[in-house]
């Protein structure tokens, strides 16, 4: 069964410092993997998707994310947070056409 | 604005009444999909369209629930019957298969339909 596990529900970092939100997948097939913001009151918007073409992946808004295989893992990762940071962020798995599993979500807050 | 769009924004309803959404998706996607998200949790799976074609339910589609893409562009979700526990945000979200042939599409989301059942 595919499944998708972000290990902190809640993340606070104080602006200007690095930012790590983690997800760790289980799946039986190579999945697509996905990053999605949603800000308060707005639609979820991609910050970036693995595809198998490169580890490291690169998002919008400076984050970045790393497939490791044996780790299961990709974890999201930003070197400076901003105010603007402060979201819901969600780690999505796609293991077919439709298979799509978000996992719960880690809020992240950037104190001033 | 050529994004994903759904109507109504908000809807608070009596127990019981029926409700029905509307999902207008990006125009060039032939993939459209409802999810739905409760308070803290992440999106939940519900449906799935290629075209006017519905390929998935989810299990968490109950019978009281019906969705329809009659002419393989917008989508409307309706509730029969509704219940306190159908009091969520209903997303809507579309995308075009492209080269990969979908395992890697990107799917582009509405802002999302909040239903209060009273």
């Amino acid at each position: 069964a595919q499944s998708v596990t972000q290990l902190d529900s809640h993340v606070s970092v104080s602006e200007g410092t690095p930012v790590l939100l983690r997800c760790n997948y289980s799946s039986s097939y190579s999945p697509s993997l996905f990053w999605y913001v949603q800000h308060p009151n707005k639609g979820l918007q991609l910050l970036l998707k693995y595809t198998s073409a490169a580890t490291l992946v690169k998002g919008i808004n400076g984050f970045e994310a790393e497939f490791k295989k044996s780790e299961t893992s990709f974890h999201l990762t930003k070197p400076s947070a901003h105010m603007s940071d402060a979201a819901e962020y969600f780690c999505v798995v796609k293991t077919s056409y439709d298979k799509v599993i978000f996992g719960p979500g880690t809020s992240l807050s950037v104190i001033p | 604005d050529t994004g994903v769009s759904q109507d109504p924004r908000h809807k608070i309803t009596k127990r019981g009444q029926n409700v029905t959404f509307r999902c207008d998706p990006i125009s060039e996607h032939n993939r459209l999909y409802w999810y739905r998200q409760t308070l803290g949790q992440g999106p939940e799976f519900l449906t799935y369209f290629q075209n006017e074609a519905q390929l998935e339910k989810s299990r968490l589609l109950s019978d009281r629930f019906s969705a329809e893409r009659p002419k393989g562009s917008f989508s409307t979700l309706e509730i029969q019957r509704t219940e306190q526990g159908d009091s969520a945000m209903y997303l809507c979200a579309s995308s075009s298969p492209g080269l990969a042939g979908g395992m890697t599409d990107t799917q582009y989301f509405g802002p999302g339909t909040r239903l209060t059942v009273l």
